[in-house]
């Protein structure tokens, strides 16, 4: 089955600076790339997302790289902000939609002001 | 707000006692996903419904089982609990494609429960 590697476990940043956090999946099937937010005390939510077509994508301050050849796929956070302090976690889906959604372990980001 | 709906929010129970956790997905979603999280762990997927039938199975213990209602709300019933099983338990609901949905998952905001 898909297995879903996270790195780094906690990071942190100064406020302004940007923040990377890199995910490696095993399955070639997966097509479907998410990245979820959970802030403390709450589920977590979808912040960007990726297919297996494109090779990045960006939504204002945050980004999402997929390089399928090598099985991964990476979330990157500029000017970051206190508020962008969480957990994030990356996901894969494989072998067609809503069947399975494998999370990686989670990076704990602070953001320093 | 995702409009997913679980309850309850938190449960203290003691070892060896059977407690049932309760998910109403967003309207119009039909698969529920039920995910399991440990203090300070990721995100364990635990078993997966549309539309009433069960799609795909994580690594559930068999002390545990789960249903999906004609009404499309989720039960996770959790029985003979050990200290271990304490956590956040998440539902999620998600649109399936040919419904015209991306595959997000849609969130509760967690049942936490907590086996003394």
């Amino acid at each position: 089955g898909e297995n879903v590697e996270q790195h780094p476990s906690t990071l942190s940043v100064q406020e302004g600076d940007s923040a990377v956090i890199k995910c490696t999946y095993s399955d070639s099937a997966s097509n479907y790339f998410p990245w979820y937010k959970q802030e403390l005390g709450k589920g977590p939510q979808l912040i960007i997302d990726i297919r297996s077509n494109v090779g990045e994508k960006k939504d204002q301050r945050i980004a999402v790289t997929l390089n399928k050849t090598a099985k991964h796929f990476s979330l990157h956070i500029t000017e970051t902000q206190p508020e962008d302090s969480a957990v994030y976690f990356c996901a894969a889906l494989s072998r067609g939609y809503g069947q399975n959604f494998v999370f990686g372990p989670g990076t704990r980001l602070s953001v320093l002001p | 707000d995702s409009g997913v709906t679980q309850t309850p929010k938190h449960l203290i129970t003691a070892t060896g006692q059977r407690v049932t956790l309760r998910c109403s997905p967003r309207s119009g979603d039909l698969s529920v996903y039920w995910y399991q999280q440990s203090l300070d762990q990721g995100l364990q997927f635990l078993i997966h419904y549309y539309n009433g039938e069960e799609r795909a199975k994580g690594n559930i213990l068999e002390r545990f089982s789960a249903q999906q209602f004609p009404d499309l709300h989720s039960e996770l019933n959790l029985s003979s609990l050990e200290l271990g099983d304490s956590a956040l338990y998440f539902c999620a609901s998600s649109l399936h494609p040919g419904q015209g949905g991306t595959g997000e998952l849609f969130f509760g905001e967690g049942s936490r429960l907590t086996v003394l």
